[in-house]
């Protein structure tokens, strides 16, 4: 079975400085990764994710995030934050086995401070 | 379109009432799933639909709890017999079918049961 690890529950950081939220994954197959937002009040929105191909993934908003197997890790970052990007960040896995279903880690609460 | 739709977006229960959420799915979306969310945790797998059909429920769905898609379109989670421990959110999220598609997520009803 897989799992995901977010090794931060919290993260504060000033505005303009950069960030990496970390995730690392376990499974004994091969695995896709995906990191979904969550905003106050809203529903998670997909940042990017990882399927094949280049391990260095850009997604929306300026995130992108490196692929690593053989540290199995999968965190995403960013160079320079905005008080805009305060929110909840989840990391997800899907296994090789299912195609649909999303494991998620705990996540990470991001707060950036004027 | 605006999105995945879900109703209510809160709702207070006694303990031992019966409660029901509802989720519109994006229209054109085949597949429909059902997370819970507790404090401090990611969102939880608990059920998927393809169509009308539910291919996989987590040992998570204890027998009080039921999920149907009717028509393939919108779906109902029907919690009977309410415990304190059922409060979280219930998020629904929808997706094309296929390989690693993107889930859409709604906005989640929070579930408290006093």
């Amino acid at each position: 079975a897989q799992s995901v690890t977010q090794l931060d529950s919290q993260v504060p950081v000033f505005e303009e400085a950069p960030v990496e939220l970390r995730c690392n994954y376990s499974s004994s197959v091969s695995v896709y990764l995906f990191w979904y937002v969550q905003y106050p009040n809203q529903g998670l929105q997909l940042l990017l994710k990882y399927l094949s191909g280049s391990t260095l993934v850009k997604g929306i908003n300026g995130f992108e995030a490196e692929f690593n197997k053989s540290q199995t890790s999968f965190h995403l970052r960013k160079p320079s934050v905005h008080i805009s990007d305060t929110a909840e960040y989840f990391c997800a896995v899907q296994s090789g086995g299912s195609n649909y279903k999303l494991t998620f880690g705990k996540g990470t609460l991001l707060t950036v401070n004027p | 379109d605006t999105g995945v739709s879900q109703d209510p977006r809160h709702k207070i229960t006694k303990r031992g009432q019966n409660v029901t959420f509802r989720c519109d799915p994006i229209s054109e979306h085949n597949r429909l799933y059902w997370y819970r969310q507790t404090l401090g945790q990611g969102p939880e797998f608990l059920t998927y639909f393809q169509n009308e059909a539910q291919l996989e429920k987590s040992r998570l769905l204890s027998d009080r709890f039921s999920a149907e898609r009717p028509k393939g379109s919108f779906s109902t989670l029907e919690i009977q017999r309410t415990e304190q421990g059922d409060s979280a959110m219930y998020l629904c999220a929808s997706s094309l079918a296929g390989s690693h598609t993107e889930a859409f997520f709604g906005q989640g009803t929070r579930l408290t049961v006093v």
